[in-house]
């Protein structure tokens, strides 16, 4: 079976400070994984996504995740918040096999001035 | 730019009426999907076309009615809804089965329930 935690659903930075986004997840098997995030009253956007090719993986706008499959988390990070970072994200898992994604109940990020 | 494209971007619609939603992609994708999102929450799952073919109903009312004319277009025809409905709607696309690919997002259609 395969589900998505994410530990924090709000979280709050100043501009300029790093950003951490706590994702774990758990699958029976070889998982994919994905950061989505989402501005007010917009689809999805993808930010990046783990495919087994190499453990850290970098995004778009600076962000990158690192795959660890000893904690089996797939934590997000960013150097430096922006204001324009300020958004929900969602971390989600895809079954190996056929077409069902599985999503974590998002981490809304504020960014402090 | 979003590569999948859904219309109307906003609806309002009373009870008794019927709309219906449309989501285009041409990025060559099989598998196409339908989700409906309240505020603060992830999206849920509600149908999913594979090839045309519908094969997850996440056992959603019949006042709720997709169909995959072809392998670009998806709707959902509205009929009958409730207010409990109004949500943001979100199509998306990806390959069919395909493992490590994701799934593509429209912008959504804003729907209210009068």
């Amino acid at each position: 079976a395969q589900s998505v935690t994410q530990l924090d659903s709000h979280v709050s930075v100043s501009e300029g400070t790093p950003v951490l986004l706590r994702c774990n997840y758990s699958s029976s098997y070889s998982p994919s994984l994905f950061w989505y995030v989402q501005h007010p009253n917009k689809g999805l956007q993808l930010l990046l996504k783990y495919t087994s090719a190499a453990t850290l993986v970098k995004g778009i706008n600076g962000f990158e995740a690192e795959f660890k499959k000893s904690e089996t988390s797939f934590h997000l990070t960013k150097p430096s918040a922006h204001m324009s970072d300020a958004a929900e994200y969602f971390c989600v898992v895809r079954r190996d096999t056929g077409n069902q994604f599985y999503f974590g109940t998002g981490t809304s990020l504020t960014v402090i001035p | 730019d979003t590569e999948v494209t859904q219309t109307p971007k906003h609806l309002v619609m009373g009870m008794t009426n019927k709309k219906s939603l449309k989501c285009e992609q041409h990025m060559g994708h099989r598998a196409m999907y339908w989700y409906k999102q309240k505020a603060k929450k992830p999206p849920e799952l509600m149908f999913v076309y594979s090839y045309e073919k519908l094969s997850i109903n996440e056992s959603v009312p019949s006042r709720f009615s997709p169909e995959c004319p072809n392998s670009s277009l998806l709707n959902l025809h509205l009929h009958a809804l409730q207010p409990e409905d109004s949500a943001l709607y979100l199509c998306a696309s990806s390959q069919d089965r395909g493992g490590a690919q994701p799934q593509h997002f429209g912008d959504g259609t804003r729907l209210s329930i009068l």
